[in-house]
């Protein structure tokens, strides 16, 4: 059973371009997770989403983020315009709806704007 | 709002050494407790977690933590460390009953360098 996986490890954009940041929950999950970290910075919750609906969006900047989680493929990140404060690992989670269950943490996609 | 305290931003010890890593929390109710552990470049390793019942509970690689709802505290100890111990660690507090269990609030971090 693969863990969560995301995608790309290393992504680098210059300023202005667009970041797509991908991620595949594990096998039976339906609750995704994506948080991010910033430079010597613990885990910053952006945004929680279930299949086709985001449930709770209070961590995710109000400006050129968006993401979704379609009936079929992963969990996108999209980051529009990005701006070298962009810069951070972008970690998603995912869990099922079981109770007293954990959420599993992918790799992560470190993202470089320059 | 909830919030996670790790006093400690670095800890030095020496290989064979008790270490003990501490961990505060304010929430509104009792929440789920968590810790983590990520080496440069890695993603996060869950290493233990409290939901209910015995407050002190075992993880992997031979760590500890024991949970004291009176002090709101969560921290983690391990007897003897070992090199590979090596890494930054993180608290963790979570939703306690609902369906948001990945929703986590985490602490900033403390890294953990072992001397030999």
């Amino acid at each position: 059973n693969a863990g969560v996986m995301q995608n790309p490890r290393h992504l680098v954009r210059r300023r202005g371009q667009e970041a797509r940041l991908r991620c595949s929950p594990m096998k039976g999950h339906s609750h995704v997770y994506w948080y991010r970290q910033l430079p010597e910075e613990g885990l910053k919750f952006m945004v929680y989403l279930q299949k086709e609906n985001i449930i709770d969006e209070s961590g995710m900047p109000k400006e050129r983020f968006s993401a979704e989680f379609p009936k079929e493929g992963p969990s996108i990140l999209r980051i529009q315009q990005v701006v070298r404060g962009d810069s951070a690992a972008y970690f998603c989670a995912s869990s099922t709806r079981v109770s007293n269950t954990e959420a599993f943490f992918g790799q992560g996609t470190r993202l470089t704007v320059v | 709002a909830q919030s996670v305290t790790q006093p400690d931003i670095h800890i030095t010890v020496s290989e064979g050494a008790s270490l003990e890593l501490r961990c505060n929390y304010s929430y509104g109710a009792t929440p789920y407790l968590f810790w983590y552990v990520q080496s440069p470049g890695q993603g996060l390793q869950l290493l233990l977690k409290y939901f209910s019942g015995d407050t002190l509970v075992q993880g992997i690689k031979g760590f500890e933590a024991e949970f004291k709802r009176s002090q709101s505290s969560f921290n983690l100890r391990k007897p003897s460390v070992h090199w590979s111990d090596a890494a930054e660690y993180f608290c963790a507090v979570g939703p306690a009953g609902g369906t948001s269990y990945g929703k986590l609030t985490f602490g900033q971090g403390t890294i953990l360098t072992v001397h030999p």
